[in-house]
């Protein structure tokens, strides 16, 4: 069965430091998003990605954020310059088209020291 | 920020029995709601879903019933069992857009007791 794949699972990183989160959504899909979840807290949409272009942002997705999907299967979320309070789980989510649901990956655990 | 509601943090029932788990939301403009089941170190999983044109949907153990006039929907898992044991979280999506993303609740810790 097709599924979302995270890289890497657990990413360490200096405040300050830049980091990339890696994704491969599942292939026939349509839509892709990150959302992240800090410990002890809900799960938060931070972006969504439709038809090459960012479709909506989260207010969490400042300048520090960014996103690109360079070579048709790769999905990314770049941190500029990390801060202590970036340390959350990430995870990447795709999904077919609008009238389905959300699948999402294994998350990558940032941590930020 | 608390359009969607999980107002239990846990709940422990007894193998074979039902589960029952409750979400509220405050936004009328949500449209299609999902519940998700997340073990610790695991993305969410898709569990189920509902349109908000209809009050009940079905798969297997899985019911999720909506009660648009209270804003309210449940997810009903029915024999219980042990592996069912993770946190589940409801989600809410917005009507309209190109975006279409998910607003979580808190999660609610389901404990199977064998």
């Amino acid at each position: 069965e097709p599924e979302v794949t995270q890289t890497p699972s657990h990413q360490v990183t200096q405040m300050g430091q830049e980091v990339i989160l890696r994704c491969v959504p599942i292939s026939n899909h349509l839509y892709f998003y990150w959302y992240r979840q800090i410990l002890g807290q809900k799960v938060e949409f931070l972006v969504s990605f439709y038809n090459n272009e960012i479709s909506e942002k989260s207010e969490i997705f400042d300048d520090q954020f960014s996103v690109e999907r360079p070579d048709g299967s790769n999905f990314t979320l770049k941190i500029r310059s990390t801060k202590l309070e970036d340390s959350a789980m990430y995870f990447c989510a795709s999904m077919r088209d609008a009238s389905y649901e959300q699948y999402f990956g294994p998350g990558t655990r940032l941590t930020v020291t | 920020d608390q359009q969607v509601k999980q107002n239990s943090p846990s709940l422990s029932v007894q193998e074979g029995r039902i589960s029952i788990l409750n979400c509220d939301y405050t936004n009328s403009m949500f449209d299609y709601f999902l519940w998700y089941k997340k073990y610790p170190a695991e993305g969410p999983t898709f569990l189920i879903s509902i349109s908000s044109i209809k009050d009940k949907n079905e798969d297997g153990r899985f019911t999720v019933f909506l009660n648009k006039s209270a804003k309210h929907l449940s997810l009903h898992i029915v024999p219980s069992q042990p592996g069912d044991s993770a946190v589940y979280f409801c989600a809410a999506r917005l009507m309209g857009g190109s975006a279409r993303q998910l607003t979580f609740g808190s999660g609610t810790q389901l404990t199977v007791l064998p």
